[in-house]
């Protein structure tokens, strides 16, 4: 089955600094990978995802990359605030495949 | 509607209880499912429902018995837990095989278990 490794498990950042959240995964059938934010007691939220035949996808402040050969794909969030202080996890799914591998979690720290 | 509603938030039950956790969504969406998550790990697959048949079944305890009545709602019956089941249980529902076949979860908020 497919294996996806996150890292780092924490990431303390100064406020407007920016982030960059690292994922692998291991089978390359995979083709769809989603991120979410989970704050403290409540529900992950999809933030941005990302396709297999697209490099790179921006929504404002954050970004997704995805290295299909080496098997990686990114979260980058620039400029953070407090507000984006949360647990984040990547995940991975293969075409029509109802079951999300997901990632061992990142907590991120936004110091004020 | 694009929510995935959960009840109850809290609930305390003893090992010998019977309880059900109950999720909702009118989305259209055609696959549910349960995850378990302990404090700081990622969430866990439970079952899977893909148009109201049970899909995927992840090697889950028979205490845990999932029901989907129809396409909108997904239960959860619990019984004879034990201490190491207390978790937050969350729902997720989306669009499922036959859709957009890039599609991720909507998730519920959870239903935070306490076995006592």
């Amino acid at each position: 089955g497919e294996n996806v490794e996150q890292h780092p498990s924490t990431l303390s950042v100064q406020e407007g600094d920016s982030a960059v959240i690292k994922c692998t995964y291991s089978d390359s059938a995979s083709n769809y990978f989603p991120w979410y934010k989970q704050e403290l007691g409540k529900r992950p939220q999809l933030i941005i995802d990302i396709r297999s035949n697209v490099g790179e996808k921006k929504d404002q402040r954050i970004a997704v990359t995805l290295n299909k050969t080496a098997k990686h794909f990114s979260l980058h969030i620039t400029e953070t605030q407090p507000e984006d202080s949360a647990v984040y996890f990547c995940a991975a799914r293969k075409y029509n495949f109802n079951k999300f591998y997901f990632g061992s979690g990142t907590k991120l720290n936004v110091k004020p | 509607d694009t929510e995935v509603t959960q009840t109850p938030k809290h609930l305390v039950m003893g090992m010998t209880n019977k309880k059900s956790l109950k999720c909702e969504q009118h989305m259209g969406h055609r696959a549910m499912y349960w995850y378990k998550q302990k404090a700081k790990k990622p969430p866990e697959l439970m079952f899977v429902y893909s148009y109201e048949k049970l899909s995927i079944n992840e090697s889950v305890p028979s205490r845990f018995s999932p029901e989907c009545p129809n396409s909108s709602l997904l239960n959860l019956h619990l019984h004879a837990l034990q201490p190491e089941d207390s978790a937050l249980y969350l729902c997720a529902s989306s669009q499922g095989q036959g859709g957009d076949p890039f599609y991720g979860y909507t998730f519920g908020s959870g239903t935070r278990l306490t076995v006592v």
